[in-house]
C-alpha cells in the first residue's frame, strides 16, 4: 500500500462548479502538506502549502488538513477551464535534512468544461 | 527572473546506454532536487544537492547518480539504461533546504 493515496480520476465538471480533491495518507510523521498543479507537458507548480491541521484559503482555493483522519483536501470554487490540469498532493515530515524529499500522491486529472 | 531550465527536453536512448541530464536552477537558488515521474509510480524523489553536496538520496539503484557544480547547476546520470527508466525527469530548485520547490518542465527520456 502506498503512503499517499489519491483518486486518479479523471474528474470532469462544468465551469463554475466547486471541485473537491482529496488524499489520504498513512504516515503519521507527515506534518507539511502541499498541493501542486501540473499542466500537460509542464512541471508541477505549488498551489497551497499548509503545516499541521487546519484550513488555508487563497483566492478560489482552500486547503484542509485533518491529521486525526489522515485526510487532506483541496477545494476549488468557481472552477474555470484554465483549472484543467492534474492536481498532486504532496507531504513531508519535519526533518529539515529531508525537507526536499516529498511524498506525492499519484495525481487527479481534472477537466473543467466550458 | 528565469525559471528552472532543463536540457534536453526530449531524448531517446537504447537499453544499456547511459544518459546525462542537465538542470540550471533559478538564479540564487542553491538547493537542487531531482524527481522521476512515471504513470505507474508517480513522482518519486531521486536525490538532493546543496552547495555541491548530496544531502539526501531516494530509493533508487546506484545506476542513478548526480552532482552539483559551484554555480549550483546540476546534472544527473543514469548508466546501463533499462526500459523501466523511461520517465519524465524533473529538476526542482529552492533558495533554502526547506523553501518552496520550483520545478522545471522536465526531460522526457524514452528507452527503447
Amino acid at each position: 500500500q502506498k503512503e499517499v493515496e489519491q483518486d486518479p480520476g479523471p474528474l470532469s465538471v462544468p465551469e463554475g462548479a466547486i471541485v473537491s480533491l482529496n488524499c489520504t495518507y498513512s504516515n503519521s510523521a507527515f506534518q507539511y502538506f502541499m498541493w501542486y498543479r501540473q499542466y500537460s507537458r509542464k512541471g508541477p507548480e505549488l498551489l497551497m502549502y499548509t503545516y499541521s491541521s487546519g484550513n488555508k484559503e487563497d483566492g478560489r482555493f482552500t486547503a484542509q488538513v485533518d491529521k486525526s483522519s489522515k485526510y487532506i483536501s483541496l477545494f476549488i470554487r468557481d472552477s474555470q477551464p484554465s483549472d484543467s490540469a492534474t492536481y498532486l498532493c504532496a507531504m513531508r515530515g519535519t526533518d529539515s535534512g529531508s525537507a526536499r524529499q516529498l511524498t506525492f500522491g499519484s495525481g487527479t486529472q481534472l477537466t473543467v468544461l466550458p | 527572473k528565469a525559471g528552472v531550465t532543463q536540457t534536453p527536453r526530449y531524448l531517446i536512448k537504447t537499453r544499456g546506454q547511459q544518459v546525462t541530464l542537465s538542470c540550471s536552477p533559478i538564479s540564487g537558488h542553491r538547493s537542487v532536487s531531482w524527481y522521476q515521474q512515471t504513470p505507474g509510480q508517480g513522482l518519486q524523489f531521486l536525490f538532493e544537492y546543496f552547495s555541491e553536496t548530496q544531502r539526501n538520496k531516494g530509493n533508487f539503484p546506484g545506476r542513478f547518480s548526480g552532482r552539483q557544480f559551484s554555480n549550483s547547476r546540476s546534472e544527473m546520470n543514469v548508466s546501463t539504461l533499462e526500459l523501466g527508466d523511461s520517465a519524465l525527469y524533473l529538476c526542482a530548485s529552492s533558495q533554502t533546504v526547506t523553501g518552496e520547490l520550483f520545478f522545471g518542465e522536465g526531460s522526457r527520456l524514452t528507452v527503447l
